[in-house]
């Protein structure tokens, strides 16, 4: 069974610093989820990556899947307090069907 | 506002009840999922629709879940002799191409 490992599990960021959050898998990834998740709260969708080496922005958050296709990172730029929350990566199990990490809790201390 | 919904948003029921849950897709998604969140994990697959077609099963849908999806538009998710480990958020979400959108959860109390 496919196994997908998040670190750090937790990171505490000085407003205006930079950060990058880690998703490996077990297995080779077919397509890789970014969510964000405000406690109590649904996923709010960040991206998707699909091809080997393929990498996406929005604002200033910035996703990369490497070559092999097994580890992705998220990259946040001069973090802001809106930034706060859970990250979780969701690994595609075909269809659509996401396998989640347990996530990573991002604080950011203005 | 088009997003994925959810009714109701939160639901306290006593143990050995049935309860009910909605999930309203955006409109041109034809895939429909539940998940399944406990408290510090991330979301657990437990089923999908293609249109009206259940088309996959978790093996966490023990025979006291059951879900629809009748005409191929909202869903509903009812569990049966509720339990106290039943007590989860239940997500919904839809897809299209390379995107999957999740609803606000329904949050479950089982007392």
């Amino acid at each position: 069974s496919q196994e997908l490992e998040q670190s750090p599990q937790s990171l505490i960021v000085q407003e205006g610093k930079n950060l990058t959050i880690n998703c490996t898998s077990s297995k080779t990834l077919y397509g890789l989820y970014w969510y964000k998740q405000k406690y109590g709260e649904g996923l709010i969708f960040l991206m998707m990556l699909q091809k080997g080496g393929e990498e996406k922005s929005h604002e200033k958050i910035t996703a990369k899947l490497d070559e092999k296709k097994q580890q992705s990172s998220l990259h946040i730029t001069a973090s802001q307090p809106s930034h706060a929350g859970i990250y979780l990566c969701g690994a595609d199990q075909g269809a659509n069907n996401l396998f989640f990490g347990t996530g990573t809790r991002l604080t950011v201390i203005p | 506002d088009t997003g994925v919904s959810q009714d109701p948003r939160h639901k306290i029921t006593k143990r050995g009840q049935n309860v009910t849950f909605r999930c309203d897709p955006i409109s041109e998604h034809n895939r429909l999922y539940w998940y399944r969140q406990t408290l510090g994990q991330g979301p657990e697959f437990l089923t999908y629709f293609q249109n009206e077609a259940q088309l996959e099963k978790s093996r966490l849908l023990s025979d006291r879940f059951s879900a629809e999806r009748p005409k191929g538009s909202f869903s509903t998710l009812e569990i049966q002799r509720t339990e106290q480990g039943d007590s989860a958020m239940y997500l919904c979400a839809s897809s299209g191409i390379n995107e999957q959108f999740f609803g606000p959860g329904t949050r479950l109390t089982v007392l």
